[in-house]
């Protein structure tokens, strides 16, 4: 079992609509969760972040972490063509380690 | 505001050459990390530094090595390179906080290509 788990899609999702993403950890005492985007060829860009359990809004996005089910969710509103990309989930603190353990994406399609 | 910087954004090499990639983290930064990224895949961790000091280890080949220096720059050298050894690298650099959370963000990564 992957240490951090995605559906990798691809997930298509028409303009104007709301994009959910999903992800999955294995170590409960994981402490800090990310999602980034990243285009294809380019670096991953950090676009939220959430360490307690809840929903966290940022914009258009809104994160939501629940621990005791070890699951973190991205939730993108009002979709725009811009947004298709790779969405990574990632998790810092598996294991007590301070590295950033990614899943392996999620591919999204905003289709106008 | 600064980014990460890394240098350089492509190289080409031979198989048994040697590369040396470096990573400049944001100012005041006090941790690094060193991913690489395959076609079609997630970043897999190597290595990462705190305060200068290596602090955890993730799939790195014994034919790299890194360290980061006294003004925080960091290098990631490769010998003996190997045709599956072509990938993106990137850098990351985050500010471990109290509790641990460190938002880490990515430079713009190097190419290599070894042929």
């Amino acid at each position: 079992q992957k240490e951090v788990e995605q559906n990798s899609g691809p997930l298509s999702v028409p303009e104007g609509a709301i994009a959910s993403l999903n992800c999955t950890y294995s170590d409960r005492v994981s402490q800090s969760f990310f999602w980034y985007r990243q285009y294809s060829g380019k670096s991953p860009e950090l676009i939220m972040s959430i360490y307690s359990n809840g929903d966290k809004e940022d914009g258009r996005f809104t994160a939501q972490l629940n621990k005791a089910s070890q699951y973190v969710s991205l939730l993108i509103r009002d979709s725009q063509p811009s947004d298709s990309a790779t969405y990574l989930c990632a998790v810092n603190g598996i294991q007590g380690a301070q590295k950033l353990v990614f899943g392996q994406g999620t591919r999204l399609t905003i289709n106008p | 505001a600064a980014g990460v910087i890394q240098s350089p954004r492509h190289l080409i090499k031979e198989k048994r050459e040697t590369a040396t990639l470096k990573c400049y983290p944001i100012p005041r930064h006090d941790t690094v990390y060193w991913y690489q990224q395959g076609p079609g895949q997630d970043p897999q961790f190597l290595i990462s530094f705190y305060e200068k000091m290596q602090s955890d280890k993730g799939s790195i080949p014994d034919r790299f090595s890194a360290q980061q220096f006294s003004d925080y720059h960091s290098e990631l050298n490769m010998s003996s390179l190997e045709l599956g050894d072509s990938a993106l690298y990137f850098c990351a650099s985050g500010l471990l906080g109290v509790a641990g959370n460190t938002e880490a963000f990515f430079g713009q990564g190097t190419r290599l290509t070894v042929v």
